[in-house]
């Protein structure tokens, strides 16, 4: 079981639908929450991090979080065909070094 | 561009050469990592420095890989013996400690060994 785990798509929702994409970690001792947006070919970019439990949000994103159910969540408003790209959900587990990633939801939205 | 930036963004070597990588990070960060990605994987955690510290190196880094970053600012990636194997993105990012540790990339050197 890989430590952290993302629903591998395809995702594909209509313009101006809400895209929502999921992980879960295994380490109970994960401290940051990351979600990174990922085009084809190009290097992540950072969309939001979370550390507290509860929701976030920046502009159309809105990240969540659970630690008791070891569960973050990336809901995106309005999806807009420019959206469609992998989205990796990264994991610190002591503020410090290293991330953990998932393999990437792919999400399509469709005009 | 205050990016982090990485040199080259492509390379192509024979199987058995050697490759090296730089990575410049953003100007004020304190650490820097490298990763590796394939296609269809998320990144992979090769090694972090903290300004010239190698403060982790993964045990999946097989003794062919070493970086260095010797005045805290810059980094190198190095490759020995390149196998086909080794084909992939190879990505750097830097972060400010103290700020939760978040990492921006470059935009990744693709490495493809024949």
């Amino acid at each position: 079981q890989k430590e952290v785990e993302q629903n591998s798509g395809p995702l594909s929702v209509p313009e101006g639908a809400i895209a929502s994409l999921n992980c879960t970690y295994s380490d109970r001792g994960s401290q940051s929450f990351f979600w990174y947006r990922q085009y084809s070919g190009k290097s992540p970019e950072l969309i939001m991090f979370i550390y507290s439990n509860g929701d976030k949000e920046d502009g159309r994103f809105t990240a969540q979080l659970n630690k008791a159910s070891q569960y973050v969540s990336l809901l995106i408003r309005d999806s807009q065909p420019s959206d469609s790209a992998t989205y990796l959900c990264a994991v610190n587990y002591d503020n410090a070094g290293k991330s953990t990633f998932g393999d990437g939801t792919t999400l399509t939205v469709k005009p | 561009d205050t990016g982090v930036s990485q040199d080259p963004r492509h390379k192509i070597t024979k199987r058995g050469q050697n490759v090296t990588f730089r990575c410049d990070p953003i100007s004020e960060h304190n650490r820097l990592y490298w990763y590796r990605q394939t296609l269809g994987q998320g990144p992979e955690f090769l090694t972090y420095f903290q300004n010239e510290a190698q403060l982790e190196k993964s045990r999946l880094l097989s003794d062919r890989f070493s970086a260095e970053r010797p005045k805290g600012s810059f980094s190198t990636l190095e490759i020995q013996r390149t196998e086909q194997g080794d084909s992939a993105m190879y990505l750097c990012a830097s972060s400010l400690a103290f700020q939760g540790d978040t990492q921006y990339f470059g935009p990744g050197t693709r490495l493809t060994v024949l």
